[in-house]
């Protein structure tokens, strides 16, 4: 069964700290492994898309590389606007569906 | 621009009523995905459509939910005779083909008293 674990559950910073948030995967056959922000209320809000083994995207503060098992997203020198759930989704060969961990909340204080 | 449109963005039902949740894609999308999300849960899915077809429904339950995407219009996910752990957020998200990154909406919060 395809499951998708992230950690840490919760994540407090001081402004500037760095830090990576986890997710593993167990799948059979990658196609993408998405990663998403959703603040309170709000939908989720499409961040990167990563298909193979040691590809990493940049966004600002945020870079999020691949390996078989595992993604990180990486937070460089965070500011509070960076507060959020972070979700991490994989994607199979066999459908369409994204299979979503629980996500990370990363409070990030001044 | 408009994103992916959802409406109403907060419905209160009373047990065994109707629910009909509705979302709109983004020019262009012509493929639907809808997920829910339980409290202290992750994001579920439930069915994928394109124009007048349904593609894929293995998440969606068996009994009391159904989906349709017509040829005009909104998607429509539609829930009979709702229970209390229908409560949940309904999230819509589209894309312009199947693989890509998704756009969600802001989702629909259903309550049911």
């Amino acid at each position: 069964e395809d499951q998708v674990t992230q950690s840490p559950e919760a994540l407090r910073l001081q402004e500037g700290e760095s830090s990576s948030l986890n997710c593993s995967y167990t799948v059979s056959g990658l196609r993408g492994l998405f990663w998403y922000r959703q603040d309170p209320g709000k939908g989720p809000e499409f961040l990167f898309t990563l298909y193979s083994a040691g590809e990493e995207k940049e966004k600002e503060r945020l870079k999020a590389t691949l390996t078989k098992k595992e993604s990180f997203l990486h937070i460089t020198a965070p500011k509070p606007e960076d507060s959020a759930t972070y979700l991490c989704a994989v994607q199979t060969n066999s459908g369409y569906a994204l299979n979503f961990g629980k996500g990370t909340s990363l409070l990030v204080t001044p | 621009n408009a994103g992916v449109m959802q409406n109403p963005r907060h419905l209160v039902r009373r047990r065994g009523q109707e629910a009909r949740l509705r979302c709109s894609p983004m020019k262009g999308h012509s493929h639907v995905y809808w997920y829910r999300q339980l409290p202290e849960e992750g994001l579920k899915f439930m069915v994928y459509l394109q124009k007048e077809n349904i593609i894929d429904e293995s998440g969606m339950p068996k009994e009391r939910f159904s989906a349709e995407f017509p040829k005009e219009g909104p998607s429509i996910l539609r829930i009979q005779q709702v229970v209390r752990g229908d409560s949940a957020a309904y999230f819509c998200a589209s894309s312009s083909a199947q693989g890509d990154g998704y756009t969600f909406g802001s989702g629909t919060r259903l309550t049911v008293v």
